[in-house]
């Protein structure tokens, strides 16, 4: 059963510059969530998808924005990008089912962006 | 927003230690989950615990939901538990989890 997938691993950019992430979902799951993680923080809450749409956002500007596929998986884009925005991107998946409950979230091994 | 506090901040512990993270949330929640962050960043699944309790090998945890508190409890402890335990609870529904503040568990051989 694979797991949470995510690209590239590392990635350098300069100020200014656009970058793209990308998601694939445990098997199985169909809710994808982009958090971001700075060096000694917990994960920040960015966006989630569902059903191709965007469902709920967390305190992040429109430089950061987002798609799903048909197949689920998602990518993540930051425009204009700041020193600010190093830090760890992590997705997690969910299969939505339980909304009283909420649903258990897996994550992926991140992506590790650093901006120069 | 709901807030996530976990204590203590720090922890260091000689191997075969015992340890017991805690975690407060402000308000009423439908689960919790716990989970390790290795040092490479990963963060992986420990529990998925709305309520009760849970074991899973040397690792169990516990959650109150009417007290807003939730413990991890780690038995016998090995190098490779080293890293940052987190927990997180969701708003109602399939909402973004928030994290709490993290412990960070270093295990001296």
């Amino acid at each position: 059963d694979a797991g949470v997938t995510q690209s590239p691993t590392h990635l350098i950019k300069t100020r200014g510059q656009q970058v793209t992430l990308r998601c694939s979902p445990k098997s199985g799951h169909d809710t994808v969530s982009w958090y971001q993680q700075a060096l000694g923080q917990g994960p920040q809450f960015i966006f989630q998808y569902y059903e191709e749409e965007e469902r709920q956002r967390g305190n992040f500007p429109d430089r950061f924005s987002g798609h799903q596929f048909p197949n689920y998986s998602s990518e993540l884009n930051v425009n204009a990008l700041l020193l600010g925005d190093s830090a760890l991107y992590l997705c997690a998946s969910s299969q939505e089912g339980q909304p009283l409950l909420g649903n258990e979230q897996f994550f992926g091994p991140g992506t590790r962006l650093t901006v120069l | 927003g709901i807030q996530v506090e976990q204590s203590p901040p720090d922890l260091i512990l000689q191997e075969g230690a015992n340890s017991t993270l805690r975690c407060n949330f402000s308000d009423s929640v439908n689960n919790l989950q716990w989970f390790h962050q290795n040092p490479w960043g990963q963060l992986i699944n420990l529990f998925y615990i709305p309520s009760g309790t849970k074991q899973n090998g040397r690792l169990s945890a516990t959650t109150v939901a009417t007290e807003r508190y939730s413990l991890l409890y780690i038995s016998s402890s090995q190098t490779t538990d080293s890293g940052v335990y987190f927990c997180a609870v969701p708003n109602f529904g399939n909402e973004k989890l928030t994290f709490g503040t993290g412990t960070r568990l270093t295990i001296i051989p």
